[in-house]
């Protein structure tokens, strides 16, 4: 059973649009991030949260928030889309305090319009 | 902040053949390091995790070498089938984020 899941899993958007990427996880991982992966950029990390109620800016957060409403949920919002945030987007959850590793949701492809 | 390279890109060897994948990483601070697999169109899955020396994975076929004083990381499969073909991706841990190397695209062919 998946752990890791997201909604959507396509996604066209339309430029100036507000675009809402969901991840859900029954790890029960205190940690979320939110990637984006680009041919020839590999992943990038977009925001990330340490629990419900915290998020923090990765190395690329222009453009982008994140809400932490919840242990299991954590949302990326992209308040005005623009074409080059159409990207793959993928979610992970990985344990506080563990070795670091990840796990990863499906993957939302975004086109934005 | 952490950097990681990653080589080569792209790579295509033989069914049976070997095939190795080397990433440098910056930062002396990082301590821990995956391999991650992506199959076309798919997520990623974990393949292989090592904070020591030298970590052997002998039931899927694939040999995983951290040499910390180089800051080097490696992937060799040792005789590669086409199952494998995939991206494959280093990452180093260092205060709880990962730093992905950029990816190799790797083809197994008969």
């Amino acid at each position: 059973e998946a752990a890791v899941t997201q909604s959507p899993r396509n996604k066209v958007a339309v430029t100036g649009g507000k675009v809402t990427l969901s991840c859900n996880q029954t790890n029960n991982h205190n940690n979320m991030y939110w990637y984006r992966q680009d041919t020839g950029h590999g992943l990038r990390l977009i925001h990330y949260s340490y629990g419900a109620g915290s998020t923090e800016k990765g190395d690329i957060p222009d453009g982008y928030k994140a809400s932490r409403p919840s242990q299991e949920n954590f949302s990326l919002i992209l308040e005005l889309a623009t074409p080059s945030q159409t990207s793959v987007y993928f979610c992970a959850s990985g344990v506080l305090g563990g070795r670091y590793e990840q796990y990863f949701g499906p993957g939302t492809r975004l086109t934005v319009l | 902040g952490e950097q990681v390279e990653q080589r080569p890109p792209h790579l295509s060897v033989r069914e049976g053949d070997s095939a190795v994948i080397t990433c440098t990483y910056t930062d002396p601070n990082s301590y821990y390091f995956f391999w991650y697999k992506q199959e076309p169109g798919a997520s990623l899955q974990l393949l292989m995790k090592v904070f020591s020396s030298t970590e052997i994975n002998e039931g899927q076929g694939f040999t995983v070498l951290l040499n910390k004083k180089d800051k080097r990381l490696s992937l060799n499969l040792t005789a590669a089938h086409p199952g494998d073909s995939a991206a494959y991706f280093c990452a180093a841990a260092n205060t709880g984020k990962l730093t992905f190397g950029h990816g190799t695209i790797l083809r197994v062919h008969p």
